[in-house]
């Protein structure tokens, strides 16, 4: 069971970047998903999830109309589509699964990717 | 919105002792939380959930207790690799994490 982020790169504010967490090892279209972030030297914030099947999403107020998360089962792939980037969009950004394997988020996550740091800086 | 606040935030022990973290909730949530572990450099680890359930794999020294707004993780006998910090969460759209203990070597 594995959970691999990529996508995470420098960009300038204002600019605009798509994570990516790969997922084997288990049957990915079973579960919801998350992203959690960590900013360089603090503690961890809840970011967005994402059901089971792609239709139902949350969204941390933080980030609320700037990201977008989606998945493509067929792939095995969940994205966090990341615009209007600010200073304090800068983290570590994990991909975790959902505790249990149904339709909708429980909010606990059981799998970790080894995440991907977000640069924001001009 | 409902706020968790860990305490204390470094906990000093030597191996061998028992840790006793604390995580209050500022309205109830009834038994809707996580507990993590993290290590520098790692992702973090879930440990317990619904406030009481070890998580697979994890070892019988880690409990979970409380209920409404006031929760306890405790190790009962500290091993080299439990010094690390550790973060409560709670289970909602919203999922706030508190602050985080660190566990410390004394």
């Amino acid at each position: 069971v594995q959970l691999v982020e990529s996508g995470g790169d420098l960009v300038q504010p204002g600019g605009s970047l798509r994570l990516s967490c790969a997922a084997s090892g288990f049957t990915f279209s079973s579960y919801a998903m998350h992203w959690v972030r960590q900013a360089p030297g603090k503690g961890l914030e809840y970011v967005s999830a994402i059901s089971s099947n792609g239709v139902t999403t949350y969204y941390a107020n933080s980030v609320k109309g700037r990201f977008t998360i989606s998945r493509d089962n067929s792939k095995n792939t969940l994205y966090l589509q990341m615009g209007s980037l600010r200073v304090e969009d800068m983290a570590v950004y994990y991909c975790a699964r959902d505790t249990k394997q149904q339709w909708l988020p429980t909010f606990a996550f059981d799998i970790w990717g080894q995440g991907t740091m977000v640069t924001v800086s001009s | 919105e409902i706020v968790l606040t860990q305490s204390p935030a470094t906990l000093s022990l030597s191996p061998g002792e028992r840790a006793t973290l604390s995580c209050r909730a500022s309205q109830s949530i009834s038994t809707s939380l996580a507990w993590y572990q993290q290590k520098p450099g790692q992702a973090p680890r879930l440990l317990i959930y619904d406030a009481s359930n070890r998580a697979t794999g994890i070892p019988a020294r880690f409990s979970g207790s409380g209920s409404g707004t006031d929760f306890t993780l405790t190790i009962s006998s500290l091993e080299p690799e439990d010094f690390a910090v550790y973060y409560c969460q709670q289970r909602s759209n919203w999922s706030p994490f508190g602050g985080g203990t660190k566990v410390e070597i004394k």
